[in-house]
């Protein structure tokens, strides 16, 4: 069967300092890879999204960026965090069909 | 992908049937209409998923108009556990590179 990790699931980090998540997935190959951030009482907001090892979409310009190294590796990172950046992170997969997957998720308190 | 646009909330009682609706009147002919449930501090769930009439399944119903531009989800006799937030979803998943963006959910509160 299909598992995600995702991690840390808490995350407390000053500001200026950099960020690395982590999203992986089993049980599946070549999937559909997302991340989110989701702001306290508000909708999800995609962040990026990949198709395929290397190919990154980024869906809104900010702080933030994504990388795939492995086929079900989806990493998300910045250099240097704002307290914007604080937030629920998901990661997700999708294989075929409407039914995505989502981890755990991180939460993250910039500082 | 069309845009979809839904009640911010919604309030019911135990027992009672819930009917949310979505508007999408930009759907195209190739876009399916998706549900999500989303309990706080987890990722959303998949619910059901639609092209046209109606759909069951042992969660809800999804109830699609012949026009397409709108749809309601239907949950028979909620209990305190479906309290949670409802996204609806319209896109062509068929597609490799399906976008799968999530607009701002209903919170359905479901009171004893």
């Amino acid at each position: 069967s299909q598992t995600i990790h995702q991690w840390p699931a808490t995350l407390v980090q000053p500001v200026g300092s950099p960020l690395s998540l982590e999203c992986t997935v089993e049980g599946t190959s070549n999937p559909n890879l997302y991340w989110y951030r989701q702001a306290a009482g508000r909708g999800l907001q995609l962040l990026f999204y990949s198709v395929g090892i290397g190919q990154i979409s980024s869906e809104v310009p900010q702080n933030l960026s994504a990388s795939r190294p492995q086929d079900r590796q989806f990493i998300l990172s910045s250099k240097k965090l704002l307290l914007s950046d604080s937030g629920f992170y998901l990661c997700a997969w999708r294989r075929q069909g409407p039914e995505a997957f989502f981890g755990q998720g991180t939460r993250l308190t910039v500082v | 992908l069309a845009k979809t646009t839904q009640p911010i909330s919604m309030d019911s009682y135990e027992g009672q049937e819930v009917n949310i609706t979505c508007s999408h009147n930009n759907i195209a002919t190739n876009d399916y209409i998706t549900w999500y449930q989303q309990f706080p501090s987890q990722g959303p769930r998949f619910i059901i998923q639609g092209y046209k009439t109606k759909v069951t399944n042992e969660v809800a119903s999804l109830f699609i108009p012949a026009d397409r531009k709108s749809s309601t989800l239907s949950l028979p006799r909620v209990s305190l556990s479906d309290t949670a937030v409802y996204y609806c979803l319209v896109g062509e998943w068929m597609d490799s590179s399906y976008k799968l963006i999530f607009g701002s959910g209903t919170r359905l509160l479901v009171r004893p």
